[in-house]
């Protein structure tokens, strides 16, 4: 069945070191999120992007982070440098808006991908 | 901005019970969404509302959206171990906006 899948699923790397973390949203869809989430802070939106154009990334620290998606099939998130703030579980969601005032859509969630910074 | 607030924090009860838990926004959402978390994994969608008065079942889930569309309602009924897990609600002002979460109801269910 169709799942967004996320690599890699755990990272632990030393503070100052770039990380990159990807998704592979569900075919066909055309919205994709990154969320952050923490025992503090729960489940935070970092970004978003629709048909691969960015519509929102204000949740994102702009100095170290940055999301990309080079083509409709791989979205990337990365961190340059980490910081030990910045270990948390990351995840990805997809989903399909349609436009035409249809039914709004759900988003699927990708397993995650549980960083550490030490 | 928007705030969810989702009660309870957790929940503690035997097999076969029902289960209710529920979601206050400060402020008007057009779409809920109730998900549930297991523990190493992503949030899996349980149900999706989308119009205020809506009731909507998944098996032995049951969710409502508010008439006011300020708060939206989970039951569980007749609970099995499975069904352990984190519970969040989410709302969405409109189509392909960001979601907005409540902070989740651990859910224990002693067999």
């Amino acid at each position: 069945d169709a799942r967004v899948t996320q690599t890699p699923r755990h990272k632990v790397t030393e503070m100052g070191q770039e990380v990159t973390m990807r998704c592979q949203p569900i075919l066909g869809h055309n919205t994709v999120f990154w969320y952050r989430q923490t025992m503090m802070q729960g489940l935070e939106l970092l970004a978003y992007f629709r048909n691969r154009a960015p519509l929102d990334d204000s949740g994102m620290p702009k100095d170290r982070f940055s999301a990309e998606m080079p083509d409709a099939t791989l979205a990337t998130l990365k961190i340059q440098p980490s910081e030990p703030r910045d270990s948390a579980v990351y995840f990805c969601a997809s989903g399909l808006v349609l436009g035409g005032g249809r039914r709004p859509y759900e988003q699927y969630f990708g397993p995650g991908t549980r960083l550490t910074v030490t | 901005g928007q705030q969810l607030n989702q009660s309870p924090q957790s929940m503690f009860i035997q097999e076969g019970e029902d289960v209710s838990m529920n979601c206050t926004s400060s402020s008007i959402f057009n779409t809920w969404l109730w998900y549930k978390q297991d523990p190493g994994e992503g949030p899996v969608l349980l149900i999706a509302l989308y119009k205020a008065g809506e009731l909507t079942s998944n098996g032995r889930l049951t969710a409502q959206f508010g008439i006011t569309r300020k708060d939206s309602f989970l039951n569980i009924s007749a609970s099995i171990p499975s069904d352990v897990g984190i519970y969040f609600c989410a709302g969405q002002l409109r189509s392909g906006s960001r979601l907005t979460f409540g902070e989740g109801t651990q859910l224990t269910v002693n067999p």
